[in-house]
């Protein structure tokens, strides 16, 4: 069974980055597609963005000049960066694996981020 | 890239059927038979209820069903358990995303 666990800053100033690790334990990275979604407090699910098993990343549109997604195969182990935070990027983070099609059927438990001068 | 629009509240007493609905455009859920269904307890992640429009997940009770017409996609859940209490979220491929999700449903059991 694979778990995810993901770890980083929970607390940032505006203008900093944030950047958000995933590691993926039971299972290998390779062969899915992994996304970043987020959640404000007391409202709705919205998707960041995607890394391939080859690497190739996709984004939301309104969010994809500040973010970043990258992969370690060799510690099985994705990341998040999105820069020049501000309070409206106060959320739960969340890492999640897409189950093999348009999906995702694995989350970790999430992570606060806080934006806050 | 518009968040899908979902009820805000749906309420139902012990034993009852409920459905909740998600309209997109043709965009997204009319497009697309890539409508997944999420479910949220509170302070929890959420969980996959259903993928593909109406595919379950294995261990995911038989009493949570999908369907889709047109621009709108449905979950519905029969026989309604006080376990069920919880948001829900849709959400869908999009042309442009891709994927969006939706505004949220939150079931009561009363």
């Amino acid at each position: 069974q694979v778990q995810l666990q993901q770890w980083g800053a929970g607390l940032l100033k505006p203008s900093e980055t944030l950047s958000l690790t995933c590691g993926v334990y039971g299972g290998s990275i390779s062969g899915y597609y992994w996304s970043w979604i987020r959640q404000p407090p007391g409202k709705g699910l919205e998707w960041i963005g995607e890394i391939s098993p080859r690497g190739n990343t996709k984004y939301n549109p309104s969010l994809k000049s500040r973010v970043t997604i990258s992969v370690d195969r060799s510690k099985d182990q994705f990341s998040l960066k999105l820069n020049s935070v501000t309070a409206a990027d106060t959320a739960v983070y969340y890492c999640a694996r897409h189950g093999g099609g348009y999906y995702f059927d694995n989350w970790v438990q999430g992570t606060l981020v806080t934006v806050s001068s | 890239q518009s968040a899908l629009t979902q009820t805000a509240s749906v309420s139902g007493s012990p034993g009852q059927s409920i459905t909740i609905s998600c309209t997109g455009t043709s965009s997204d859920v009319g497009g697309y038979n890539y409508v997944s269904w999420y479910q949220q307890h509170s302070g929890k992640a959420p969980k996959l209820m259903i993928y593909d429009v109406s595919n379950r997940p294995s261990g995911v009770s038989n009493r949570f069903s999908g369907s889709k017409s047109g621009n709108t996609a449905s979950l519905t859940i029969s026989g309604l358990q006080a376990e069920d209490e919880a948001d829900y979220y849709c959400t869908s491929y999009t042309s442009s995303g891709p994927y969006v999700f939706g505004t949220g449903t939150k079931v009561t059991v009363l």
